[in-house]
């Protein structure tokens, strides 16, 4: 299982673009990225996932260089309601276990 | 559609009482089950995870068990809980050759 590494906090104002980092230099041919979403009390929400280049949905973007070795989570004109845990996760289709790091917590002011 | 069930959503137990938390998964057959705990302001904690009926892997030794009698239900159990077992306990399914996993909203244990 490829180990990733995140920031632990950020902080941003709302109407900013957010960026999340998260390194995954041992990531193997076969894994997907996976980002989830935490809110206080709830548990996490599968947001956006991908294997290589830009992928975009309505939440967010996800942006991984050639190598692979890293990953970006971009998040468009944050609001408040964007405050919470984001993880992220290397897995494939056959791996049975899900292994959460501690993941960077987002804290967005008004 | 697929639902997944976790209950109760909240617990309080005194120390040394047994525990049984009960997760079941709605529309899919077969799946990949999990359970996670967090405690407050920390990431989540994989403590076991089932490919299949009776089939218990553990991440953690600790004071906790789990069993699934069936297919879509998943049970994690404690004959005598800790303080320390305190926290918000996460049920998950996946489906087998999938990326993507879905939770139950949670059970917060206080043990007290």
């Amino acid at each position: 299982l490829a180990k990733t590494t995140q920031p632990i906090s950020m902080d941003s104002y709302e109407g900013q673009e957010v960026n999340i980092t998260c390194s995954h230099n041992n990531i193997a041919t076969n894994d997907y990225i996976t980002w989830y979403q935490q809110f206080p009390s709830q548990g996490p929400r599968f947001i956006i996932q991908g294997y290589k280049t830009k992928v975009t949905n309505e939440v967010a973007s996800l942006f991984i260089p050639a190598d692979r070795k890293s990953s970006t989570l971009s998040l468009p004109r944050v609001s408040l309601s964007d405050t919470a845990v984001y993880y992220c996760l290397v897995v494939t289709g056959n791996t049975d276990k899900l292994i959460f790091g501690t993941g960077t917590r987002l804290q967005v002011f008004p | 559609s697929q639902t997944i069930h976790q209950w109760p959503a909240t617990l309080v137990q005194p120390v040394g009482s047994p525990l049984s938390l009960e997760c079941t998964v709605e529309g899919t057959s077969n799946p990949n089950l999990y359970w996670y705990r967090q405690a407050a302001g920390r990431g989540l904690q994989l403590l076991f995870y089932s490919v299949g009926i009776g089939q218990i892997s553990s991440e953690v030794p600790q004071n906790l068990s789990a069993s699934r009698p069936q297919d879509r239900q998943f049970i994690l159990s404690s004959k005598k809980l800790l303080l320390s077992d305190s926290g918000f306990y996460l049920c998950a399914w996946r489906r087998k050759g999938n990326t993507e996993a879905f939770f139950g909203q949670g059970t917060r244990l206080t043990v007290v």
